[in-house]
């Protein structure tokens, strides 16, 4: 059974930083992309980051660039979002997605998220 | 960036009533390959989404045939024939050909009237 299990959310101060991790079981992990969405209270999807099945390629949207950071770790079947510079418009659930388009299982898991508060 | 823009927004729906989601994108959706990368997503309250059609008309596992995706280019629909109870949350699209980055519609939210 394909699980995606984040964790690692939290109450954070403004500027300061988070790591979240999404713990993957039931598939082969180092064969997905994986992707981070995040859902702002009572707001709709937006997506976060992307990162290749080996770890080589990153993408981020404008909005987290240069303060997110992706990474995976496939020997422990692992994918983590640091977070850095945070601010009151990252408060959301974060959702953890899988992606292998070849094989039409384009984010067809998701974890059950983690939600960040930014506040102080 | 790719625009979707999703209507209605809000739909009340009557028990056993068809519902329609309109989904329109800002640029067609048909990739290199000639598929078109147009998904739709169903959110319960308190849930996380989940899949339920992919490449603009394919069923996921476990959905029921009642839900169907169609449309082409830069146009998209979400159908159920007979909406049922389970049925109630926030349906969403999403375009999967011009990434970075992926992006969704606003959201439908159904409800039962």
């Amino acid at each position: 059974e394909v699980q995606l299990v984040e964790s690692g959310g939290g109450l954070v101060q403004p500027g300061g930083s988070l790591r979240l991790s999404c713990a993957a079981s039931g598939f082969t992990f180092s064969s997905y992309w994986m992707h981070w969405v995040r859902q702002a209270p009572g707001k709709g999807l937006v997506w976060v980051s992307r990162i290749n099945n080996d770890g080589s390629r990153t993408s981020y949207a404008d909005s987290v660039k240069g303060r997110f950071t992706i990474s995976r770790d496939n020997a422990k079947n692992t994918l983590y979002l640091e977070m850095n510079s945070l601010r009151a418009e990252d408060t959301a659930v974060y959702y953890c997605a899988r992606d292998h388009s070849g094989n039409d299982e384009e984010f067809d898991y998701w974890g059950q998220g983690t939600l960040v508060i930014v506040s102080s | 960036d790719i625009v979707m823009t999703q209507s209605p927004l809000s739909l009340p729906v009557t028990l056993g009533q068809p519902a329609s989601i309109s989904c329109r994108s800002s640029q067609s959706l048909v990739y290199s390959d000639g598929n078109t990368y147009l998904n739709w997503f169903h959110q319960r309250p308190g849930q996380s989404p989940r899949r339920l059609i992919y490449k603009v008309s394919n069923r996921d596992s476990g959905v029921p045939d009642r839900f169907s995706g169609s449309g082409s280019g830069t146009d998209f629909t979400l159908k159920i024939s007979r909406v049922e109870a389970e049925d109630v949350g926030v349906y969403y699209c999403m375009q999967g050909t011009h990434w970075p980055p992926w992006t969704f519609g606003q959201g439908t939210k159904l409800e039962i009237k």
